[in-house]
């Protein structure tokens, strides 16, 4: 079967670094997402990986290793408004998004 | 318009009714995708269109229809609703399946 593996909650504190881990299983590979979606709102695209290696966008980095099936979400310089859930996504042989539960990280001050 | 849009925003609904829940984008997109969101557990995908006048069944279409007369319009139909399809619902759409989704708002429906 599929199965994308993401902790359920992490908490970390303003002006930290929070790393949150995605192991996937999947029938084929064509791509990694990260989504954020705040609580009560619609998903919103973070980052694509399709190679190994670590994709930097601001203060949010993602990271693939396709032999590992192992992906990480680096969140930097942490604000409050960071609080969200993280969504795990691979597309499969089909072209289809395999999703995880997803992360809800938890900012304290 | 801009983006994507869902409707109604949400609705409580009796269990062996009709319901259809629209999605409207004007990005142009030739995929479009109908997800359900329940708490715990990952998106699912529940159908799919890749292109206009296509459509296609996910991980979840049984009591769900789909239609795609054009690009712009994937309405989702409940024939007779049942409990277990209280959810949130989300629309996306993408310029192809190699593409990000971009999600509406969300339907957020109840079934009694």
């Amino acid at each position: 079967g599929q199965n994308i593996d993401q902790p359920t909650e992490m908490t970390a504190t303003e002006g930290a670094i929070v790393q949150i881990n995605c192991t996937y299983q999947t029938s084929g590979f064509n791509g990694l997402f990260w989504y954020q979606q705040h609580a009560g709102e619609a998903p919103t695209f973070l980052s694509y990986n399709v190679l190994d290696g670590l994709e930097e966008k601001g203060r949010f980095s993602s990271f693939l290793s396709r032999s590992k099936g192992y992906s990480y979400l680096l969140l930097k310089e942490l604000q409050m408004k960071d609080s969200a859930s993280y969504l795990c996504a691979v597309r499969d042989s089909n072209y289809q998004l395999i999703w995880g539960a997803g992360t809800k990280l938890i900012i304290k001050p | 318009i801009a983006g994507i849009t869902q409707a109604p925003t949400s609705q409580i609904l009796a269990a062996g009714r009709r319901m259809t829940l629209r999605c409207t984008q004007d990005m142009r997109h030739n995929a479009m995708y109908w997800y359900r969101q329940d708490l715990g557990l990952g998106l699912r995908l529940i159908h799919y269109s890749n292109t206009a006048g296509t459509t296609g069944k996910g991980e979840v279409p049984d009591g769900y229809s789909v239609s795609r007369a054009n690009t712009d319009d994937f309405p989702l139909t409940l024939a007779s609703a049942v409990p277990s399809q209280t959810s949130v619902y989300f629309c996306a759409s993408s310029e192809s399946s190699n593409h990000e989704q971009f999600f509406g708002p969300g339907t957020r429906l109840t079934v009694l």
